[in-house]
């Protein structure tokens, strides 16, 4: 089964500081991979996604991610954060085949200092 | 606003009562899933629908829980006798398979507070 975990329940940051958050996932293959973000009251943002080729993909608001297969990771980065991106983001993988249900971490919720 | 929309926002019932939530796609969009997310947790799965076809149930979907999508646009999503474990944000999402892949669009969702 598949199974996505994301260790950091909490992370806080100043503002302009980079960021870094970590996610494993559990899969017999290579799924397609996401990240997305979720603020109060709204509701989920794609903010980039991994399917093959590049294995450092860039997504919106300045956000990029690296899969690394060999430890099946697909972390989210951002070299200097602004205050508008505290919120809460999700990692998720996708079967390709079938009902390509995703299926979420726990989520990591990021504060930021100003 | 060609979004995905739900309605109601926000729900509040008593445990016992009987709700019913809708999703509305975006247009020419033909898969359709509804996905239930608690405080502290990511999104889970409950169902899904090709067309007006539901073509997979999680088992977090008990009896209880009945969705339907007819003529293959919006979606209801009834849950009978609601109970206090029932309360939590019921996230729907729409997309447009093609090829291998298919890009999920989520709406605002509907939270639900059963007292």
């Amino acid at each position: 089964a598949q199974s996505v975990t994301q260790p950091d329940i909490h992370i806080t940051v100043s503002e302009g500081a980079s960021l870094e958050l970590r996610c494993n996932y559990s899969y017999g293959a290579t799924p397609y991979l996401f990240w997305y973000v979720q603020s109060p009251g709204q509701g989920l943002q794609l903010l980039l996604k991994y399917f093959s080729g590049d294995t450092l993909v860039q997504g919106i608001k300045g956000f990029e991610a690296e899969f690394k297969r060999s430890q099946s990771s697909f972390n989210l980065r951002k070299p200097s954060v602004h205050w508008s991106d505290a919120a809460e983001y999700f990692c998720a993988v996708m079967a390709i085949q079938g009902a390509q249900k995703l299926v979420f971490g726990q989520g990591t919720r990021l504060t930021i200092n100003p | 606003d060609t979004g995905v929309s739900q309605d109601p926002r926000h729900k509040i019932t008593k445990r016992g009562q009987n709700v019913t939530f809708r999703c509305d796609p975006i247009s020419e969009h033909n898969r359709l899933y509804w996905y239930r997310q608690t405080l502290g947790q990511g999104p889970e799965f409950l169902t899904y629908f090709q067309n007006e076809a539901q073509l997979e149930k999680s088992r977090l979907l008990s009896d209880r829980f009945s969705a339907e999508r007819p003529k293959g646009s919006f979606s209801t999503l009834e849950i009978q006798h609601t109970e206090q474990g029932d309360s939590a944000m019921y996230l729907c999402a729409s997309s447009l398979v093609r090829s291998s892949y298919n890009e999920q669009f989520f709406g605002p969702g509907t939270r639900l507070t059963v007292l």
